[in-house]
């Protein structure tokens, strides 16, 4: 399967900055990534669909000003949370459509905002 | 809109007892359902799938059955490990072809020695 990195792991940040968060494809060509959010004992939330050289898909109630998607290459796309709130504080996944009806997961990114 | 229910955690366990984690759905169409599990530190892997009503899906002594009429999709270990500790997540993929995927809220399993 393919294997899907994220960087950062952590980070915090104070309100109003931004954060960039990196989703990577180690081993394999994603023309499409998904970027998910879960927030603590609850599900994983579809935020938006990333496809590669082309505008993302957002899900209904996500601010697209506020959650940048950037997929320029095959093996990266990039979420950028904008002057972050601590109600932003939450745990990101990515992952990538790979062979039919499977994703590959990154291991989520960590984002705590003070 | 498309939904799936767990059975809530946490889950603890002795090793070698019978594992069932309920997973229930309401889905327009048909779509496929699946259980992903994510140990502590990794990020969510496919356990098993089922595309299509009465398929059965298995992995590493894990199974589960795609009831149309009962819309369910319940895991099941004979005889679970110290190493199946970890969260079981159960979802569907909305359309057919497409990667969609709605998760349920996770179930935490602990397997005590």
């Amino acid at each position: 399967g393919a294997v899907v990195s994220q960087h950062p792991s952590r980070v915090i940040c104070k309100s109003g900055t931004s954060v960039k968060i990196e989703c990577r494809s180690l081993d394999f060509q994603a023309t499409t990534m998904f970027w998910y959010r879960q927030f603590p004992k609850q599900s994983l939330m579809l935020m938006a669909t990333s496809n590669e050289g082309s505008k993302a898909t957002y899900e209904q109630g996500v601010e697209k000003d506020k959650f940048l998607i950037n997929h320029a290459s095959l093996t990266l796309s990039t979420l950028t949370v904008t002057s972050a709130h601590p109600e932003d504080s939450s745990f990101y996944i990515c992952s990538l459509e790979a062979d039919f009806d499977e994703q590959f997961f990154g291991p989520g990114t960590r984002l705590t905002v003070l | 809109g498309n939904s799936v229910t767990q059975m809530e955690g946490p889950v603890t366990l002795s090793e070698e007892a019978f594992l069932t984690i309920n997973c229930t759905y309401t889905a327009t169409g048909y779509p496929s359902l699946f259980w992903y599990v994510q140990y502590p530190g990794e990020g969510l892997q496919l356990l098993l799938k089922a595309t299509k009503a009465d398929d059965k899906g298995s992995n590493k002594g894990f199974e589960a059955t795609y009831r149309k009429e009962t819309t369910s999709f319940h895991l099941e270990k004979g005889s679970v490990q110290v190493s199946d500790s970890a969260v079981y997540f159960c979802a569907l993929s909305e359309r057919w072809g497409a990667q969609k995927l709605v998760f349920g809220q996770g179930t935490r399993l602990t397997i005590n020695p």
